[in-house]
């Protein structure tokens, strides 16, 4: 499995852009790069994830380098409910299953 | 909006004693997973089943665990005799098809499990 590495915590205001860093210059051509996130006491919950494209959907947006060796994690505007541990998780698109194998993650906090 | 379940949300189990958790998956998804959190600690992989049976199961998942799909809904996770450190939060999660593949996972709210 790639190995990734996050901050472990950031900080942000409310109603202010965040970006979420993750490197993952192990990652493979077939890993897509899965982002999650787990709220206080709540179970782990899908953001968003990609393979080459920078990605938006309701939630975020995806920013992949070009080199596929890190991608930023970009939530627009943070609210106080974005406050939450946030986890990039390489995942092979290789016909196998494959499981999310999760990090420690980077704990965001939002001051409001 | 579908979501996974699962029940009881906190199981009190003395040490030794058998424990079962429940999970009803999402109805359309063929994937189902368990994963477990320590205290203070990182989400882990317990084991993944597809097709009635284990697709992959980590070094966690020893003879003391096992799964079922007892009917078309549920999905269980049997601890036969619990330890101490079995002590934990239980997810459960599915998905449409793989994981390893092109998809999300939908997790359930979790149970907490405290063998005393």
């Amino acid at each position: 499995d790639a190995k990734t590495t996050q901050p472990n915590s950031m900080e942000s205001n409310e109603e202010e852009p965040v970006h979420l860093p993750c490197n993952h210059s192990t990652i493979s051509g077939t890993d897509y790069i899965h982002w999650y996130r787990q709220l206080p006491s709540q179970g782990p919950e899908y953001v968003i994830h990609g393979l080459t494209s920078n990605v938006n959907n309701r939630m975020a947006s995806l920013a992949i380098a070009e080199d596929r060796k890190s991608s930023t994690l970009i939530l627009h505007r943070a609210t106080l409910r974005d406050a939450a541990v946030y986890y990039c998780i390489p995942l092979n698109y290789g016909g196998s299953q494959g499981n999310l194998i999760f990090g420690k993650g980077t704990k965001l906090s939002v001051k409001p | 909006e579908p979501e996974v379940t699962q029940t009881p949300s906190h199981q009190v189990t003395q040490m030794g004693q058998e424990v079962i958790l429940r999970c009803v998956p999402i109805s359309n998804h063929l994937y189902f997973y368990w994963y477990r959190q320590i205290l203070g600690q990182k989400v882990e992989f317990l084991v993944s089943f597809y097709n009635n049976e284990i697709s992959e199961k980590s070094e966690i998942f020893d003879d003391q665990f096992s799964v079922e799909r007892p009917d078309g809904s549920n999905f269980t996770l049997k601890i036969r005799s619990t330890k101490l450190e079995d002590s934990a939060m239980y997810f459960c999660a599915s998905s449409e098809i793989g994981q390893g593949t092109n998809t999300e996972a939908f997790f359930g709210q979790g149970t907490r499990l405290t063998v005393v």
